[in-house]
């Protein structure tokens, strides 16, 4: 199967809000509330900003929201601050054969 | 704090197996899915597989039939082996728990090169 799709890039400048996209189909993002979303600064491990479509872990700034309608997930981080420059994956669940899957990543950049 | 870290050999050479191991520690292994992930120089995050406490695993459809998770529960450890390696297989693997829907704690991550 192949990964959710991306964007592979977005930008924005600081104070305003961007929207990262992630579509799937009917066998995972469709059907499943599984949805979890990774901010990964180069060298390092990633980290959980979403899980569950919607939740934000304890830690996690509340300028970052999820949501989902149909097969598509989205990421929004409004208020942009320059430390949010990073690479930004969805993640998530695919019923047949209870694996996961990763989308291809998106490049946010801070103007 | 659980924390994970990865071990293994940085160079493997090609067709042989790659094998890693992960350690936990400040938590039990005995619950949830211990997962590996990777990702090529310049690529995205690809899932390899998870594994449960039980021994129960699942695979991504793509490296199913190479690799194979493995669980040491009285070590707190578990382990990926990937055979038959390519140049393509050459990544920083990371390993990570995954936690009511999403992965919540990874290891640093290990770079494993695959060349002759």
């Amino acid at each position: 199967q192949s990964a959710l799709t991306q964007p592979a890039s977005v930008s924005g400048s600081p104070g305003q809000s961007i929207t990262i996209s992630c579509t799937g189909t009917s066998s995972d993002v469709g059907s499943f509330d599984l949805v979890s979303w990774y901010q990964k600064y180069p060298g390092k491990a990633p980290r959980v900003i979403i899980h569950e479509v919607s939740k934000r872990p304890s830690g996690v700034s509340n300028r970052f929201s999820g949501s989902k309608s149909g097969n598509t997930a989205s990421l929004t981080i409004s208020g942009l601050q320059a430390e949010d420059e990073a690479d930004y994956y969805c993640c998530s669940y695919v019923g047949i054969r209870s694996y996961l899957i990763f989308g291809g990543g998106t490049k946010l950049t801070v103007l | 704090q659980v924390q994970l870290q990865e071990s293994g050999p940085g160079l493997v050479r090609p067709s042989e197996t790659l094998s890693l191991t992960c350690t936990v520690s400040g938590g039990s292994i005995s619950s949830s899915y211990w997962t590996w992930v990777r990702q090529p120089a310049g690529k995205g995050l690809e899932f390899i597989g998870r594994i449960y406490s039980s021994g129960s695993s699942n695979y991504s459809p793509s490296l199913k039939r190479r690799a194979t998770l493995s669980i040491d529960t009285s070590k707190n450890e578990f382990s990926l082996k990937l055979s038959s390696v390519t140049a393509a297989d050459t990544a920083v693997y990371y390993c990570a728990r995954y936690e009511l829907g999403h992965f919540d704690y990874w290891g640093q991550g290990t770079l494993v090169t695959v060349s002759s």
